[in-house]
């Protein structure tokens, strides 16, 4: 089975743009989940999606924002970029039974100059 | 607000050596427990997962949970020089489903 897949893999983006980073997941996995790791803060989760549906929401301003596709794959667009945007951005997809633990993709690398 | 800590680091231990990672957690209400080992560079892997007290053990590495104690821990059985990483523990409760991670523990395995 096929693992989740980010693109692109790396992007170097300046203050004021904006981004689309894209996620597929796991063969039947419906809920996507989206983080922003880097070394001062740690792990911090963006958002969920399940069904086409932002389903859980962390605390990051609005110029963050998501969306799923009825295939699952999942979008995640960055607007006005600030320089602490600069981050590994990592998609994770999960099924529906169990534990319901995530899976992580190999993640896009974002730096804002 | 529910946290997840973990001792940044970095443990090291000799080759061939056990590792204990070590993890507690805030939220009385978590279910479910997980490690994931994450190496330089790249996107965390999930390793082992838990979610009854007790041990659960999975060739080289053993999950251990205390829900009284809220702790959680990583045992990594004669560890490896590439067995050297960041540990990542993380809880989930039956609500969200959404884990809450800590910041990781770094383990090095020297020769």
């Amino acid at each position: 089975k096929a693992g989740v897949t980010q693109t692109p893999r790396y992007l170097i983006k300046t203050r004021g743009q904006q981004v689309t980073l894209s996620c597929s997941p796991i063969s039947g996995h419906r809920s996507v989940s989206w983080y922003q790791q880097t070394p001062g803060q740690g792990l911090q989760f963006l958002f969920e999606y399940f069904s086409e549906t932002q389903r859980n929401k962390g605390n990051f301003p609005g110029r963050f924002s998501g969306r799923q596709f009825s295939n699952s794959r999942s979008e995640m667009n960055v607007s006005t970029l600030e320089l602490g945007d600069s981050a590994l951005y990592l998609c994770a997809s999960s099924g529906t039974s169990g534990s319901r633990e995530q899976f992580f993709g190999p993640g896009t690398r974002l730096t804002v100059l | 607000q529910k946290e997840v800590e973990q001792n940044s680091g970095p443990l090291s231990v000799p080759e061939g050596a056990i590792a204990s990672l070590n993890c507690t957690y805030s939220d009385r209400g978590s279910q479910s427990f997980f490690w994931y080992r994450q190496y330089s560079g790249k996107s965390p892997e999930l390793i082992m997962f838990i979610y009854s007290n007790g041990d659960k053990e999975d060739g080289r590495f053993t999950a251990q949970l205390n829900k009284a104690s809220q702790y959680v821990s990583l045992l990594i059985r004669d560890s490896q020089p590439s067995d050297s990483a960041t540990y990542l523990c993380a809880s989930s409760s039956g609500g969200s489903y959404i884990p809450t991670f800590g910041r990781g523990t770094s383990l090095i395995v020297h020769p």
